[in-house]
């Protein structure tokens, strides 16, 4: 089955800086790399994902890459304000399938 | 993005009793939700896939007869918690799978805390 790691499990960034995330995966089917945003006491709320057919999505502030012959992708937050403080987490799948394979989750801190 | 709405928040109950949790997809129907499980500071663990008139699929290691999950519509899913033990206690989340995009949204969660 798939597994995915990511790295690094906190993170505490100044305000105004940049944050990146890196996941790696191991199995070549997945094809879809969504990212989760949790704040305390909350679910998981979708804030980006990229499918295989492409290597960077941005979404404002927010952007992806993913390498596939590497099998990893990251998250890239620039210009980080407090309210981006939340635990992040990777995933990775087959598009359409059933089941997602989560990340351990990074806690991201930012000084403000 | 699409909305999933679940409830209770939060949840206390005396050990033995039994607890539901509802997911609701509010602007979507869903064929397939899944629950969750979440230890703190942890990631989530994919307990068992709701599937609209038929049965739960269960992931190994998951009790079926503890965890009664019912998808009698296409926009609900329950979750019951039966006989709850202080070790059920935890974070539960459910996620529903939107259409067209076929993108997973999750609930708010509910935290059981079983005395």
């Amino acid at each position: 089955g798939e597994n995915v790691e990511q790295h690094p499990s906190t993170l505490s960034v100044q305000e105004g800086d940049s944050a990146v995330i890196k996941c790696t995966y191991s199995d070549s089917a997945s094809n879809y790399f969504p990212w989760y945003k949790q704040e305390l006491g909350k679910g998981p709320q979708l804030i980006i994902d990229i499918r295989s057919n492409v290597g960077e999505k941005k979404d404002q502030r927010i952007a992806v890459t993913l390498n596939k012959t590497a099998k990893h992708f990251s998250l890239h937050i620039t210009e980080t304000q407090p309210e981006d403080s939340a635990v992040y987490f990777c995933a990775a799948g087959e598009f359409g399938n059933e089941k997602l394979t989560f990340g351990t989750g990074t806690r991201l801190t930012i000084i403000p | 993005g699409a909305v999933v709405s679940q409830h209770p928040s939060w949840v206390i109950c005396k050990s033995g009793t039994s607890v539901k949790i509802e997911c609701r997809s509010l602007d979507f129907q869903a064929t397939t939700m899944f629950w969750y499980r979440q230890f703190p500071k942890q990631s989530l663990m994919l307990m068992a896939t709701s599937n609209e008139g038929s049965k739960a699929t269960y992931e190994q290691g998951v009790e079926k007869d503890k965890f009664l999950i019912n998808h009698a519509s296409l926009t609900l899913s329950t979750l019951t918690v039966t006989s709850a033990h202080p070790e059920d206690s935890s974070f539960y989340i459910c996620s529903a799978r939107q259409g067209v995009h076929k993108k997973l949204f999750f609930g708010s969660g509910t935290q059981l805390s079983v005395l």
